[in-house]
């Protein structure tokens, strides 16, 4: 199976702050790596698919990249609205699995 | 609009089994795929299955040693995720989440609101 290590486990910023999670997969990916935000009591939302592509509607804000094994999420300037945690996901291989997680808050 | 409506909240007790369901609206089941997740409490989210609406074909997680089923209704537009021999910590959310395309292998692009479910004896 492959493991999906995320970093930091939370982070503290402020309003305006660009924000950096990484995300490393235990083996090649392939860049079938996405991102999700939830939060508190909702489902999860996709905002980046294959590494670096933006769903319809998310703010232009959010940004990915990376390759092979390493990845990275950023928020340009971070929003009070952006309050939530953030998920790393391969689909490279079954079972498709999700990194642990990223607590953004505000400082 | 694309819509996942899942069934209400549940309490079982260890050994017994389990059904959620995931109704949908708003886009042609056939066409996309359907996957099952899970997330306990404070813990990552975990992938349980995977569906072709449209042919039947399923894939499952080898994590769920075979407890874990699913189907779907293509006239009712519906899925269904049957999990059996329940045990405590099987205790989680159960998402219902659609596929972007038709494979297993792909992002989640719409998901269900989340089905409570708690194993107690």
């Amino acid at each position: 199976d492959i493991q999906m290590t995320q970093s930091p486990s939370s982070l503290s910023a402020s309003v305006g702050d660009r924000v950096t999670i990484t995300c490393q997969a235990s083996q090649d990916i392939n860049n079938f790596l996405n991102w999700y935000q939830q939060k508190p009591g909702k489902a999860p939302k996709l905002l980046i698919y294959d590494v670096s592509t933006l769903e319809t509607g998310v703010p232009s804000r959010f940004s990915g990249s990376g390759s092979g094994t390493d990845f990275t999420f950023s928020i340009s300037s971070l929003q009070p609205e952006d309050i939530a945690t953030y998920y790393c996901q391969q689909y490279e291989d079954l079972p498709l699995s999700f990194g642990g997680g990223t607590k953004v808050e505000i400082k | 609009q694309v819509q996942l409506i899942q069934s209400g909240a549940e309490v079982k007790k260890p050994g017994a089994s389990m059904k959620v369901s995931c109704k949908t609206s708003g886009y042609t089941f056939i066409n996309y795929s359907f996957h099952w997740l899970r997330q306990a409490p404070g813990q990552r989210l975990e992938w349980m299955a995977w569906i072709n609406p449209g042919n039947g074909n399923t894939k499952y997680s080898h994590n769920f040693q075979g407890r874990v089923t699913i189907s779907r209704d293509t006239s009712a537009t519906t899925a269904y995720m049957e999990l059996s021999d329940l045990r405590s910590e099987d205790t989680a959310v159960y998402y219902c989440a659609r596929g972007l395309g038709a494979g297993s292998y792909t992002p989640f692009d719409y998901w269900g609101q989340g089905t409570l479910v708690t194993v107690s004896s």
